[in-house]
């Protein structure tokens, strides 16, 4: 079992929806849970951050946590075609950040 | 501000050469990062320096040699580089290496080795 899995995509949501990206993983310690948003050839930009159980949200973005079934996802509402871009799920290990392997959502016009 | 930035850009070399990235932060974060990036994978990561020194090498070959001069700067020494290693080599920094803080990413250098 992979320690953080995204579904690779690709997601394909019509302009103005709600994008729902989910990732998993496997380690019950883990604390911190980041997104980070990756631009075809341009480095991960942190979009949200978050720490404990339930929502938190930012302008357009919305980050859920479920430590209890260790699950975290990222809503994007009202989505842009400037939003299509690699959405990176990252949870804080031991030692390092693990990635997912990153789903890729396209926003159609 | 949450810049880190790394020069060059961009890097072509030849299986002998040697060359050096180089990533600065003036945030006064004490950890400091190297990744490498393959196309369509996400961040590997390489190294770790806490407060100035070397706290995680991921087994990395020793074609590859960071430094950490000061708090604000980290290089990555490259030699006898293969073909292979052609990726996005991205720095990056966190206030510290505790397990809560948030890693900021320098827009990488694209590396080309001939």
């Amino acid at each position: 079992q992979k320690e953080v899995e995204q579904n690779s995509g690709p997601l394909s949501v019509p302009e103005g929806a709600i994008a729902s990206l989910n990732c998993t993983y496997s380690d019950r310690g883990s604390q911190s849970f980041f997104w980070y948003r990756q631009y075809s050839g341009k480095s991960p930009e942190l979009i949200m951050f978050i720490y404990s159980n339930g929502d938190k949200e930012d302008g357009r973005f919305t980050a859920q946590l479920n430590k209890a079934s260790q699950y975290v996802s990222l809503l994007i509402r009202d989505s842009q075609p400037s939003d299509s871009a690699t959405y990176l799920c990252a949870v804080q290990g031991a030692q390092k950040l693990v990635f997912g392997q990153g789903t890729r959502l396209t926003i159609n016009p | 501000d949450t810049e880190v930035t790394q020069t060059p850009k961009h890097l072509v070399m030849g299986m002998t050469n040697k060359k050096s990235l180089k990533c600065e932060q003036h945030m006064g974060h004490r950890a400091m990062y190297w990744y490498k990036q393959k196309a369509k994978k996400p961040p590997e990561l390489m190294f770790v320096y806490s407060y100035e020194k070397l706290s995680i090498n991921e087994s990395v070959p020793s074609r590859f040699s960071p430094e950490c001069p000061n708090s604000s700067l980290l290089n990555l020494h490259l030699h006898a580089l293969q073909p292979e290693d052609s990726a996005l080599y991205l720095c990056a920094s966190s206030p510290g290496p505790q397990y809560q803080e948030t890693q900021y990413f320098g827009p990488g250098t694209r590396l080309l080795v001939l």
